[in-house]
């Protein structure tokens, strides 16, 4: 159980264009999401928390008109990188946390792969 | 501000030796703590986590950390690495469901 999924594994777009990543729980609920970037041999770093029906909220520095997440349902959250540069290559990933339960662990998805040329 | 801090961004063991990652963490409430484990192009899998009670945790794949309040550290270690434990290691320490993560320590594992 607790399985989150990504799609698209790995993406390469060109430089101005936009690309969405999808994130999904796909055995459980999750009122909220987290979106993550990591440069190479990097940490990861939180960009934004995503709660479901409501804005997501941006950590500092992070450009929420850059980088757009939806969160429509209690299962998929969705990360839009618009208007991407080279410097917007990394690898994203997303986290859901269980909604019900007193755990509330955070799930990780395998990752996204944004390359901008 | 809650923060964790790896020492080593990077260790090699032979294969059958002892792992031992450390993580030092600044937190001025109880925290809880968690290790993950990263393989090439992945996502995070937890390795185990400390919230409140025993202060010796077993994880998954043979390892386990301490929590020693005394010295702010998380340690985590594992008898014997074999070879599939090479990866990517990270700490974090988690304030209000969010987590904040360590440089990470990269586990390589000779023959």
């Amino acid at each position: 159980g607790a399985v989150v999924s990504q799609h698209p594994s790995r993406v390469i777009c060109k430089s101005g264009t936009s690309v969405k990543i999808e994130c999904r729980s796909l055995d459980f609920q999750a009122t909220t999401m987290f979106w993550y970037r990591q440069f190479p041999k990097q940490s990861l770093m939180l960009m934004a928390t995503s709660n479901e029906g409501s804005k997501a909220t941006y950590e500092q520095g992070v450009e929420k008109d850059k980088f757009l997440i939806n969160h429509a349902s209690l299962t998929l959250s969705t990360l839009t990188v618009t208007s991407a540069h080279p410097e917007d290559s990394s690898f994203y990933i997303c986290s859901a946390r269980i909604s019900s339960g007193g755990a509330k662990e955070q799930y990780f998805g395998p990752g996204t792969r944004l390359t901008v040329t | 501000a809650q923060s964790v801090t790896q020492l080593g961004s990077h260790v090699s063991v032979s294969e059958g030796a002892l792992v031992l990652l450390r993580c030092n963490y600044s937190s001025s409430v109880p925290p809880y703590l968690f290790w993950y484990v990263q393989y090439p192009n992945q996502g995070l899998q937890l390795l185990l986590k400390y919230t409140t009670g025993a202060t010796l945790v077993k994880g998954i794949n043979g390892f386990e950390a301490e929590f020693k309040k005394s010295e702010t550290s998380f340690h985590l270690t594992k008898p014997s690495a074999h070879m599939s434990d090479a990866a990517e290691y990270f700490c974090a320490v988690r304030v209000d469901y969010k987590l904040s993560f360590g440089a990470g320590t990269t586990v390589t594992v000779r023959a």
